[in-house]
């Protein structure tokens, strides 16, 4: 049983690069999410999905792009990183109860 | 906008002791909440959930509460064992969004 799997698990860029990090989910959950973890300031919800084709900007959406084409993948996409994304990107799903991914260090110098 | 805070932020007990971790959220409509767990540089594990019309959820050791009117949940930990030492953090549900709070760092000393 997998539930959410992330993808990769640590990644360094340099400034201005682009990528996207993948999650996944196979409980068949409507909702997905992506937070960014920065110590002392907690989780803090980036774009979340109440299903294919819906998608919608959290607390901290500048810098990062979503797409929800399927149930079960919700990528997050870079498009020119910045130093101020170095942090720690979790997935979540479920809006009842959330399960979490094991998350991405993206190290951005 | 919904503000979550723990109190405190960190936490050291010899083992054997029963402790309460505190969270507290500005908003009282909320949908449900939830405790969890973070090992260091690991994901988070659901410990409890605890609907909105409920006042506690229990499992193993661990009971949470809510007083959904005052904006409080608190985390009872019995008996605590060196095993439970990692980071411990509550998140309110607000229908479509989950707000975090910073956590609670507990060490429980052998």
């Amino acid at each position: 049983n997998a539930g959410v799997t992330q993808t990769p698990k640590f990644q360094v860029l340099k400034t201005g690069q682009s990528m996207t990090l993948q999650c996944a989910q196979d409980m068949n959950h409507e909702y997905m999410s992506w937070y960014r973890q920065d110590p002392g300031m907690g989780l803090r919800l980036i774009h979340y999905s109440v299903g294919a084709g819906i998608t919608d900007q959290g607390e901290v959406p500048n810098g990062y792009n979503v797409s929800r084409s399927t149930t079960e993948d919700f990528p997050l996409r870079l498009l020119s990183a910045a130093p101020s994304q170095t942090s720690v990107y979790f997935c979540a799903s479920g809006l009842y109860e959330q399960y979490f991914g094991p998350g991405t260090r993206l190290t951005v110098t | 906008k919904q503000e979550v805070t723990q109190i405190p932020a960190a936490l050291s007990v010899p083992e054997g002791e029963n402790l309460v971790l505190n969270c507290s959220f500005t908003d009282s409509a909320i949908y449900n909440l939830q405790w969890f767990r973070q090992d260091p540089g690991k994901g988070l594990t659901s410990l409890l959930l605890i609907q909105s019309s409920q006042r506690e959820q229990t499992s193993g050791r661990l009971n949470a509460s809510l007083d959904k009117s005052s904006g409080r949940s608190t985390l009872y930990i019995a008996a605590s064992q060196p095993g439970d030492s990692a980071t411990y953090l509550c998140a309110v549900n607000t229908g479509n969004q989950f707000y975090f709070g910073t956590g609670t760092s507990l060490t429980v000393i052998p």
